[in-house]
Order: structure tokens, then sequence, then C-alpha cells
């Protein structure tokens, strides 16, 4: 069956413009989660959606990111006036809200900010 | 104390060894445990579950230390192809019970 899918794969960027990245989790999957990663570092929490709410979005470093997640489903990140260091990779993450479900994950967005 | 902490190597080992991490965890509430692996610039996949009496796959052991509150992931006769990041996975039960990833243990396998 389908997994999670981003998209873009590869997001090129210059410093201050938004961007929107966008996940598709699997099918039936309640609970959504973002993190990001860069070269060589451990992943990085940014928010958790269980359907369209988010309990907790700690993890968003500031005010220019948001998340969004509408019908249960479909998720966006977006980042407004990128800045260098938000270059990472984005990845997403679905899986079932029970005790046991592992989390499923995306191929991720690369985002580079010039 | 950190929610997952996990030392994060690296590990060096020969072909045919024998290797163990372990995950330490501070919600004692957890109920679900993972074993996740990261290979270089690619997404973590499953690696396995682990549940509360042990379990094995292959030449994979997982266990888990309810008193102590730790995992850990025993790899037996270690190939190259083992070679990667090893990511330990709780969830946090009572607040917004989301899954949180330790740092991850860095493992090369030698020739």
């Amino acid at each position: 069956g389908a997994g999670v899918s981003q998209s873009p794969s590869n997001k090129v960027t210059e410093k201050g413009k938004d961007v929107e990245l966008r996940c598709d989790p699997i099918s039936g999957h309640t609970a959504l989660y973002w993190y990001r990663q860069s070269l060589g570092q451990g992943l990085e929490f940014l928010i958790y959606f269980q359907g369209n709410s988010a309990p907790d979005k700690s993890g968003l470093p500031s005010d220019r990111f948001s998340a969004e997640r509408t019908g249960g489903s479909v998720s966006t990140l977006t980042i407004q006036r990128t800045q260098q260091e938000d270059s990472a990779v984005y990845l997403c993450a679905s899986s079932f809200h029970r005790e046991g479900s592992p989390l499923h994950f995306g191929n991720g967005t690369r985002l580079t900010v010039t | 104390r950190k929610e997952v902490e996990q030392d994060p190597g690296p590990f060096n080992v020969p072909e045919g060894a024998t290797v163990a991490f372990n995950c330490t965890y501070s919600n004692s509430a957890s109920q679900s445990f993972f074993w996740y692996r990261q290979d270089c610039r690619k997404e973590p996949k499953l690696l396995m579950s682990v549940y509360s009496s042990g379990n094995e796959d292959g030449r994979f052991t997982a266990q888990l230390n309810r008193a102590s509150q730790y995992i850990s992931l025993l790899i037996r006769d270690s190939k190259l192809s083992d070679s990667a990041t090893y990511l330990c996975v709780v969830n946090m039960r009572g607040g917004s019970e989301k899954l949180v990833f330790g740092k991850g243990t860095k493992l090369t396998v030698n020739p």
C-alpha cells in the first residue's frame, strides 16, 4: 500500500521567502509528526497532530514556523521568511494512535535556503 | 533527566562481533517502545518493537527493563550492512502521548 508521501522532495529557496511543505500520511493514521534533521544531527521534534489538533507544538523553533492539518489527513508545514539555519531535511511520520503502533516515515523534504 | 537518552557512540566493531545498545527513558508510565535504524541521508525505518517479555528477530534481540526504565538492543554476528544509526523510541504517557526519539547511537561494522 501507499506509504507516507512528502512533497517536494527537494526545495531550494532564497532567504526571506516563504515555503510550504506537504505531507500525505498513510490512510487511516490519526497521529502525524513533523521532525527536522540537520546533517549529522539527530531528529528534532517540531509538532505532533492527533487528528486535526496539535496537542504538542513545543518543538516549533520560532513563530515563523506553523503547521496545520485538515480532514485528519494532509498536513502542511509553513516556514515564513526563511533563514539559512532553516536548511535541513524535514521529515513527516504517521501512525495509528494506539499502544504499540510504530511511526512510518516519508522520504523527507530537503530544504536549502540560499 | 532527558525523556529518552542514548549513548551516542560511535561504536566501531569488527564483523561477527556482538554489540549492545542501551536506552533510558524518564516516563515510568511509558508503554510503547521501538528501535529504529537510520542509514546515512535516509529516513528512519522501524527495526523492531520492544515487548515486555523481550523479543528476538534473527540476530536482533530487544529487551525491556521497566524497573530500571531502559530498553536494550543486542546485535549478534554483526554484518557490514548493520552499519547505521540506531534510534530508540518511547511514548510519553500522561501528557500529549507523543513518541519521543533518542538522539541515536552510531554503529560502524568494520571488515
